[in-house]
Order: C-alpha cells, then structure tokens, then sequence
C-alpha cells in the first residue's frame, strides 16, 4: 500500500506568523512531487513541481524543500496572510513496470487570522 | 484560454442510472486525468489517458469506463450508478505525468 501522508491536518495562525507543511512518500521509485494549492470552491493550482532530490523551489513568500532518499518534502510560507488560507495537497508520482501511480495526501487545512 | 472545462457542474442520479462527465482541454495536453474527491480522503486516480487514443486504470477504477477519442477531451462513464460513487469528480491535464497538473472545476454527482 502506498501511502501518502501530510501533517498537520489542519492549522491556524495569525497573520504575520511563518508556517510549515509536511509530506511523506515512499522514497523508492520516485519520479516526481508536486504541490498545490487548493481554495474552497475552486480548483486545485499548482504551486511547484520536484523532481530531484535536493531541490529547492520558491514563489513569492511560499517555499519548498525535497528530500526523496528519506521521503519527504516541507513547504514553507512567510509572514502568513488570509489569502493564504486554503488546503495545501502534495501529490506523489512513481514510476513502476505497470505505468506511473499518482497518489495524492489528504492536504493540510490552513486558516490565516488577520 | 477556457483551461480545463468539466460538465456538467452538478448532476443527480439513481441508482442503476448511467452518464457521462465531460472534459475538455484546450492547452495541447497530452496527459489527461480523471479523479474522485471523498471527505477526509486525498484526490484518487480513476483513470487516465497518456494520449488520443490511450486509456490506462488508475488507483479505484472500478464501475467507470473512459474514452480519448479526441486529445482536447476526455470522458468518464458510469454504466449503473451506485451510492457509493456519489463524489466530486476533478478532471485535470498535463503536457507531461511530471509537469503541473491543470484542474477543471470539479463535477458534484449525487447517487441516490
């Protein structure tokens, strides 16, 4: 069973603090890692893309850090703001003889206080 | 750009009843997705397409067939609706399985 999985489950700061996420994977067959970002009554959005280990991603105050030997990638966001707020879903993509498994975690609820 | 187009939005069904959920891109993609969204559950691969003309079985594919017969869209049967396949269903595309995902808006479906 592969399983992905991301914590907290939900998380409410203040406006201004700095904040972060986990996700966990399996560390064989890696391929890729995405993040998104998913608002309530819209459609998730990407917000990185990894592949290799090591790999470090920005956007604006949103980071994101991947290690794949160990199996997990943090995201980062600076100085919380309430538009921040949303669930934040990793999603795992390996690479096996029967084709590629995505395999999303159930996301980590953010809720910004202004 | 429309994106990533699902219909419809919302849908009703009985039990035993059969549909289609439609999905359209228009961005070139090749790869196309179909998943299901449960309470307390991430997003779940149904089925997805590698190309115009390919179909491959995701993580619960069970009770849903697919077709690609064009590259912009991508369908999603249900032959006899159960209960348990009330869900929200997202549509996604991607140039490659290891570019950003673009997501449709997602298609509320009832099973009564």
């Amino acid at each position: 069973i592969l399983n992905v999985e991301q914590s907290p489950q939900s998380l409410h700061v203040q406006e201004g603090d700095s904040t972060n996420f986990t996700c966990s994977f399996p560390s064989s067959n890696f391929y890729a890692l995405h993040w998104y970002r998913w608002e309530t009554a819209k459609s998730p959005e990407a917000l990185f893309v990894m592949t290799l280990n090591g790999d470090e991603k920005k956007k604006g105050r949103i980071s994101a850090t991947l290690n794949t030997k160990e199996g997990y990638s943090y995201l980062y966001i600076k100085g919380s703001q309430p538009e921040d707020s949303a669930t934040y879903l990793c999603a795992f993509i390996r690479l096996d003889t029967g084709g590629f498994k995505t395999i999303f975690g159930a996301g980590t609820r953010l809720f910004v206080k202004a | 750009n429309a994106g990533v187009t699902q219909t419809p939005k919302f849908r009703v069904l009985k039990t035993g009843q059969s549909m289609t959920l439609l999905c359209a891109q228009d961005m070139n993609h090749e790869y196309m997705y179909w998943y299901r969204q449960d309470p307390g559950m991430g997003l779940r691969l149904i089925h997805y397409s590698v190309g115009e003309g390919t179909t491959a079985k995701g993580e619960v594919p069970d009770g849903y067939n697919v077709s690609r017969l064009k590259k912009q869209n991508f369908l999603l049967g249900l032959e006899s609706a159960a209960p348990s396949q009330t869900s929200v269903y997202f549509c996604a595309s991607s140039y490659l399985v290891n570019t950003e995902a673009f997501f449709g808006q997602g298609t509320r479906l009832t099973v009564v």
